[in-house]
């Protein structure tokens, strides 16, 4: 298994300004996925963070937006880049896990609210 | 493209009462299954997990029987508990082509409410 790590766990932030969330995890992992979880609603793929180049993101979301850094094979970060309250989420970082079949492994998330 | 449909909720129980939320997905081959759960306030937690068709996984007295036929993982508990309140996702990874990057799917969660 992998443990993994969310900094902030939770934070209240105005409208236009940036927050980076740091996903640090126990073990090196070629996968690391960041994910948006908006309220009642399960989970969206933002983007895969690719170590040492840039992450690929998915349909509907952009690096100017969210942009991403993946220095090594144990930590990424996300920046939620000028803020609006659709924003408020719960913000996951996941890693993949290849042990025949793939798992993924969660962060605890970090609950953000852009008032 | 891949798919993953649940049971709408929210599901309301009372506690010992026997839990069954649907789960049937669309994938081409044969993906891998499972279930996670997220407690109020929390990340996802894997709950269990199926690989090939007729494999049955259990933990923590929910079980789901991967049924390749039917396209389904549903999850059972035979006696729900208060501490079971939660958030249910039935997920699947595709079949593994080249190890990694083959993206998850996520069904829309279940919401189950416990009662005493």
């Amino acid at each position: 298994s992998a443990v993994i790590s969310q900094k902030p766990s939770r934070d209240i932030c105005q409208r236009g300004t940036s927050l980076t969330i740091q996903c640090q995890v126990d073990s090196q992992v070629t996968m690391m996925f960041w994910y948006r979880q908006q309220p009642g609603q399960s989970l969206t793929l933002i983007a895969t963070a690719n170590q040492g180049s840039e992450a690929t993101y998915e349909s509907g979301f952009v690096i100017d937006k969210f942009p991403i850094s993946r220095p090594n094979l144990t930590f990424s970060t996300l920046t939620v880049s000028n803020m609006s309250p659709e924003d408020s989420s719960i913000y996951l970082c996941s890693v993949e896990v290849y042990r025949a079949y793939n798992e993924q492994f969660f962060g605890p998330g970090t609950r953000l609210t852009v008032l | 493209g891949d798919s993953v449909t649940q049971m709408e909720g929210p599901v309301t129980l009372s506690e010992e009462a026997f839990l069954t939320i649907n789960c049937t997905y669309t994938a081409t081959g044969y993906p891998s299954l499972f279930w996670y759960v997220q407690y109020p306030g929390e990340g996802l937690q894997l709950l269990l997990k199926a690989t090939k068709a007729d494999d049955k996984g259990s933990n923590k007295g929910f079980e789901a029987t991967y049924r390749k036929e039917t396209t389904s993982f549903h999850l059972e508990k035979g006696s729900v508990q208060v501490s079971d309140s939660a958030v249910y996702f039935c997920a699947l990874s595709p079949q593994i082509l080249d190890n990694y990057g083959q993206n998850f799917v996520f069904g829309p969660g279940t919401r189950l409410s416990v009662l005493p």
